[in-house]
């Protein structure tokens, strides 16, 4: 595709519900980042994939955070039992791993009631 | 520990006045350091990066100045246009991890 396209937009989400986003990367990009970004602040690392290995998942916040990316281009990341303090936007990002140059999509709001 | 530190947290610039972001950085082992734009409801776009073995580099009205022994680099705007209201961040990389951000500049192009 021509961007990195990431689904739902927005989400709402009941405190303690399981919710899933997901993430295209650009078509061919071996590399793909998920990042957490708290209103006002930078993009917080999540966790990033090679190809399907998930070769770093330092900042996933607890074990509620799984990602998986099985086939090496879609991605989901996946909070199980949605606390309100995960309310945020989240971005993907994606490169084709021979350059440093992320290009990321729009992201998903997440926000948890 | 905040690995890299951007300031200030927000700026106000006339219409074709100078925007300067600065931030510094701890790790030395960076190796390339983006600065990336973001508009309310997008991702963060990547405006323009350097290496550090190189002291500035220039696109457009936008240019980065990379003081390595300093360890700090900044961005300056050039001719600031209200289209280039927006938040900026700065970033680094080891190679083999990911992207570290600072924590943003709002920047405000008042006409």
């Amino acid at each position: 595709g021509a961007g990195v396209s990431q689904s739902p937009r927005y989400k709402v989400a009941k405190r303690g519900q399981d919710v899933a986003l997901r993430c295209d990367p650009i078509s061919g990009h071996v590399s793909l980042f998920w990042y957490q970004q708290a209103l006002g602040q930078g993009p917080e690392f999540l966790t990033y994939f090679q190809n399907e290995a998930q070769l770093d998942k330092s900042g996933l916040p607890s074990d509620r955070f799984f990602a998986e990316r099985p086939e090496g281009s879609v991605s989901t990341l996946k909070i199980q039992r949605t606390q309100q303090e995960d309310s945020a936007v989240y971005l993907c990002a994606s490169t084709w791993g021979g350059d440093y140059g992320y290009t990321f999509g729009s992201g998903t709001r997440l926000t948890v009631v | 520990q905040q690995q890299v530190k951007q300031s200030p947290q927000s700026l106000i610039v006339q219409k074709g006045g100078i925007s300067i972001i600065n931030c510094a950085y701890e790790n030395t082992a960076f190796d390339y350091f983006p600065w990336y734009q973001q508009f309310p409801g997008k991702g963060p776009a990547l405006l323009i990066a350097i290496r550090p073995d190189v002291s500035e580099k220039k696109e457009g009205r936008f240019t980065i100045s990379f003081n390595k022994s300093a360890k700090q680099f900044s961005l300056h705007i050039m001719d600031s246009q209200p289209g280039d209201s927006a938040t900026y961040f700065c970033a680094a990389l080891q190679a083999g991890t990911a992207l570290i951000f600072g924590k943003g500049t709002t920047l405000s192009v008042s006409s």
